[in-house]
């Protein structure tokens, strides 16, 4: 797991709660990204961030929202409008560089798995 | 549409035979491919990758996988299996041009008896 943290372990959202998840790293890595897994189907890619204020929409955006304020930091929102919250959910962050073609790998956090009370 | 498929999500082995677990893409151009473990409750740990070069990429744990550029594959195996390498492992493959976004597979789970 590295030098990337994600808090908290468990989380449990109540019915039209917003819930935040926290990821942390002190790899110096440029861009960070928050994936949500579930059994059977891989890693779906909901946002990513290369850079210090900005960040991308990935495949499964819709009902999740996020920040990049610090290098070190992009903390994930649930929102209440995503219906089917419960999931494990990944954080990785990577060395990015200037090149089109990033090599770079990726690599995860420990994960956070959202319960829905 | 660019993907990556894990044909088996089992895959059952005693120790100390040989592992193989299967991987195949599809992705335009030569793409960057990955392995992961993941065992359970945690994250996932890096194993192996190929850029370029040699098709066969040593990695973490005795792991090893073999690109095959006509059969669009990137199998994993291991020449030995440990009851420890039991764990979720997932393939992912990632095209050039495109920074950042990592396709995976479904996972294939390993199991290894003693």
């Amino acid at each position: 797991d590295g030098g990337i943290t994600q808090s908290p372990k468990y989380l449990f959202r109540k019915e039209g709660q917003n819930v935040t998840l926290s990821c942390e790293q002190n790899l110096n890595h440029d861009a960070m990204y928050w994936y949500r897994q579930d059994p059977g189907q891989g890693l779906r890619l909901i946002y990513y961030s290369q850079i210090v204020n900005d960040f991308q929409k990935g495949d499964i955006a819709e009902g999740y929202s996020v920040s990049r304020e610090k290098k070190e930091s992009f903390p994930l929102t649930v929102t209440s409008a995503q219906k089917n919250p419960t999931a494990f959910y990944l954080c990785a962050s990577s060395i990015t560089t200037p090149r089109w073609d990033s090599q770079e790998t990726q690599y995860f956090g420990p994960g956070t798995r959202l319960l829905v009370l | 549409a660019q993907s990556v498929a894990q044909p088996e999500d089992q895959v059952n082995v005693a120790e100390g035979n040989p592992l193989t677990v299967k991987c195949t893409y599809s992705v335009s151009g030569n793409p960057y491919l990955f392995w992961y473990v993941q065992y359970p409750n945690r994250g996932l740990q890096f194993l192996l990758k190929y850029i370029t070069g040699d098709n066969l990429v040593k990695g973490s744990y005795g792991f090893e996988a073999e690109f095959n550029k006509s059969q669009t594959s990137f199998h994993l195996k291991k020449p030995s299996a440990l009851v420890s390498d039991s764990a979720l492992y997932f393939c992912a493959v990632k095209s050039r041009g495109n920074t950042g976004k990592l396709i995976f597979g479904q996972g294939t789970t390993l199991q290894v008896k003693p």
